[in-house]
């Protein structure tokens, strides 16, 4: 059962630009997370925003999270050749046994 | 160091070849959950534990087993790998489902 769906699919930016990456999901959540994951290997932890909050930061990386919209964005300011990777939301499921993945998107920064 | 630890991290094998990936955390988490990565598909959970001998089955369990004797171990088991297993797993953990999870490093296994 998918959840979170990532858009857009793909994304290509300069060094320097920020990139906006969003989430949408279709039920209730208790919180959102955002996760990377450089080619071929394990997905790594960004940050984790719950259902009350509406905006948080870490570093050079802004989630919002939209609860009427049922909906997120992850910004990544002044991008880096090392932020290219994919980008993966995940929520809780209604059960509250699992973390449910989108398909994510994947950046590309070059320089 | 925090981890998880999988092994093997690439295996071919044959078709009906019983075979079993191993997967490790050292941060005393209660929560273990196995995942297939496929092309245009994202991530899919396999089998998830919230304890030990607590398993249950996630979106995708057909033709996995997994046991969960150990708090620290959560093996996935293919007892007759066929050619539509093959995919890149991961095992993750955390202390519970809505929390952060750990990623391993990832199996590539291709069944022939």
């Amino acid at each position: 059962s998918q959840q979170g769906e990532e858009d857009p699919q793909a994304l290509s930016i300069q060094e320097g630009e920020n990139a906006t990456m969003n989430c949408s999901y279709k039920t209730s959540i208790n919180n959102l997370q955002w996760y990377r994951q450089n080619s071929g290997r394990g997905l790594v932890h960004l940050i984790l925003i719950r259902s009350n909050e509406r905006e948080k930061h870490s570093g050079r990386l802004r989630v919002t999270l939209d609860t009427s919209k049922k909906s997120s964005s992850l910004l990544i300011t002044a991008s880096r050749a090392a932020d290219t990777a994919s980008y993966f939301c995940a929520t809780d499921d209604q059960a509250g046994t699992a973390l449910i993945f989108g398909k994510g998107t994947t950046l590309s920064v070059s320089s | 160091e925090a981890q998880v630890t999988q092994n093997p991290r690439y295996l071919i094998t044959v078709t009906g070849k019983k075979l079993t990936v191993t997967c490790s955390q050292n941060m005393n988490h209660e929560y273990m959950s196995w995942y297939r990565q496929d092309p245009g598909l994202g991530l899919r959970q396999i089998y998830y534990s919230m304890n030990v001998e607590v398993t249950d089955k996630g979106d995708v369990p057909e033709g996995y087993k997994v046991s969960r004797k150990e708090k620290r171990n959560f093996p996935l088991i293919l007892e007759s790998p066929s050619p539509n297993q093959t995919s890149l797993y991961f095992c993750a953990s955390s202390g519970n489902s809505n929390q952060p999870q750990h990623f391993g490093d990832g199996t590539r296994l291709s069944i022939l």
